[in-house]
């Protein structure tokens, strides 16, 4: 079946470190979206990238989609300690499947 | 506006029981999924509905089962409870299934 998986699994940063987050799908994507998810939270939609190449940036977050569609990336600068939780990419597949990757869990010490 | 509501937030059940799950999207939102979490892993992928017709359905024996009201609200049943069905249950809405999801706090399902 279609997967979608992240590296690295956890990641343990100092304040003000850079973080990035990578996802690879085993199956072109028509579009990806990444999520966060707080500890004992829900996740929180971030962003929706849909074409080849696309890079998109919200404020310290960067995000990037495969040329081939089937991988992507997020990447944070400056690291807060409010950065901390888990961030999904989920990538659609043409059915309008959404598919969870398996998450990078970000800590940050301060 | 509110967001997107389930109920209940916590449920306990024992082996071989029915359970069912509500959602009620955001105003306007016609498209209604459900996730299985369990702790430490990524959502899975249940159902998808659009406008009341099922339109995905993910790796899930023939026990779970969902559907989709008039006004858009959803139910998710899960029949003959196992230990392993444990987990938070997610509903997400959206406009239509090309646009992000609103996800709700979610039914921590315990089953004992």
């Amino acid at each position: 079946g279609q997967q979608v998986m992240q590296i690295p699994q956890y990641q343990h940063v100092q304040e003000g470190e850079d973080f990035t987050t990578y996802c690879n799908s085993s199956t072109t994507l028509s579009n990806i979206q990444w999520y966060k998810q707080r500890p004992g939270g829900h996740p929180v939609f971030l962003i929706q990238l849909v074409k080849s190449g696309e890079v998109k940036k919200q404020k310290r977050l960067t995000f990037q989609f495969g040329e081939a569609k089937k991988n992507s990336s997020l990447h944070i600068t400056a690291t807060q300690t409010t950065d901390v939780g888990t961030y999904f990419c989920a990538g659609r597949l043409e059915t309008d499947k959404l598919i969870f990757g398996t998450g990078t869990r970000l800590q940050v010490f301060p | 506006d509110a967001g997107v509501t389930q109920s209940p937030t916590h449920l306990i059940k024992t082996r071989g029981q029915h359970v069912t799950l509500r959602c009620s999207p955001i105003s306007g939102h016609k498209s209604v999924s459900w996730y299985q979490q369990v702790l430490g892993q990524g959502p899975q992928f249940i159902f998808q509905y659009y406008e009341k017709e099922e339109r995905g359905r993910g790796n899930f024996p023939d026990r779970f089962s969902a559907r989709q009201f008039p006004n858009y609200s959803s139910e998710l049943n899960v029949n003959a409870l196992l230990l392993g069905d444990s987990a938070l249950y997610l509903c997400a809405s959206s406009l239509h299934g090309g646009y992000g999801y609103t996800f709700g706090s979610g039914t921590r399902l315990t089953v004992v």
